[in-house]
Formats: C-alpha cells, structure tokens, sequence
C-alpha cells in the first residue's frame, strides 16, 4: 500500500546536525513532490521545506532556511532533510508528506521525534 | 506570510450536532484551501482540497466551503470518531505554506 515511513529522529543537543529520512513506497515517489511538516510538542503544524520531484527546485520556511536541507535519491525512493545547528525550537515531530493536487498533503509519515536539548 | 486564523480554538457538541469551523486568512488565496483532520499521536489526514473537494475514501458529512478569504468546514451530524483537532492549510503561495492554529472538536 502506499506509505511513508520515517527514520532517524533522536535527543541532539543544540548546536549539532542530525538527518532524517522518509522510505517511500507504494507509488511512483519520482513523480511526487515531497514536503517535511513539523509539529512542536502540543503545538499546531508547521511547515518546513519543500522538494520538486525532479529535485532541481526546493523551498525552505525562514526559521530553517541555511540550516535544514531537503533532497531525494528517486533511485532509493527516499526523501531526506540534513538539519544542522540544531536549535532547541528544532524540536519536534517531523512527518513527510507527499504532495497532491496543489501542494496539499494526501500521504503523510508517521513522524519521528527530534528532540534538541543539551 | 500569509497568515491563516481559524475559530473556535475548541468546541464540545453532541453525537448527530452540525458542526462548523471557520478559517480565515490574511488576504484572498482562491480556493487554494485544504482540510486536515488529526487524532492524538497520529499524523494528520486530508479530508478536503481545493475548499470543497472531499478527498477519496472522507466520508461525506465532511464539506468545505469558501473563497477568497474565509472558509468554513462542516461536518453535518458529528460522530464519535471525528473527535479529533482540525487544521486549515493555504496552499495559495509558498514558502512558507501555513496552517492554522487549529481547532479541537469534543463530543459532549
């Protein structure tokens, strides 16, 4: 069935980099844009970065732009962030999500919790 | 940044109520408005698209309404599995996309 699985969350502390992954599978992941969405600890969603399916064009919110970095291996069919100098408003649940029609998100993750504490 | 604004931030209503729930953004985004459910420990899940376009397999007392700048979903007679917090999403212009802040729905 089609489905996102994310990986590689975990406790870092301020400062340090960290790198999350999104397993695809059930579809044709190359022909997808893919989005992260964040959700702080009891807070709403915000979103973080996006990726076109071809990867040549990707977005990012402010508050990451610099830090974060989104790609894709569609030969893994595997979305990526490399997030570095991690802040502690880092922490969060961080889902992937597949884009449909005009980037709203009709598959998302799990999530995986990034928690950056010293 | 487009800002979107979404009331009440909660609300408590009975089995079988009609519930609605209004977005509001901060200058016209068309109908480039989606509808996400989310329960507890959960990812959130896509009920509407495009303000009122009811997503594959959303059972249909889910709807959205609206253009421009305010938006509203209704679920016309709630049941118990749609308590849950409900996100309004503009997907109008990036970056960033935004969401709003959301709104908790309880049953009685």
């Amino acid at each position: 069935q089609v489905q996102l699985v994310e990986s590689g969350g975990g406790v870092v502390q301020p400062g340090r980099s960290l790198r999350l992954s999104c397993g695809a599978s059930g579809f044709t992941f190359s022909t997808y844009g893919m989005h992260w969405v964040r959700q702080a600890p009891g807070k709403g969603l915000e979103w973080v970065a996006v990726i076109s399916s071809d990867g040549s064009t990707k977005h990012y919110r402010d508050s990451v732009e610099g830090r974060f970095t989104i790609s894709r291996d569609n030969s893994k069919n595997t979305l990526y962030v490399q997030m570095s100098s991690l802040r502690t408003e880092d922490t969060a649940v961080y889902y992937c999500a597949r884009e449909a029609y005009r980037w709203a998100f009709d598959i998302w993750g799990q999530g995986t919790m990034v928690t950056v504490s010293s | 940044d487009i800002q979107m604004t979404q009331s009440p931030s909660s609300l408590s209503a009975s089995v079988g109520d009609r519930v609605t729930i209004t977005c509001r953004a901060s200058q016209s985004i068309a109908t480039d408005l989606n509808w996400y459910q989310q329960k507890p420990g959960t990812a959130p899940k896509l009920l509407i698209y495009a303000a009122s376009s009811l997503q594959s397999g959303i059972p249909s007392r889910f709807a959205g309404s609206g253009s421009g700048t305010d938006f509203t979903l209704t679920i016309s007679s709630l049941q118990p599995e749609d308590c849950a917090t409900y996100y309004c999403q503009q997907s109008y212009t990036l970056p960033p996309l935004t969401f709003g802040g959301g709104t908790k729905v309880e049953i009685k």
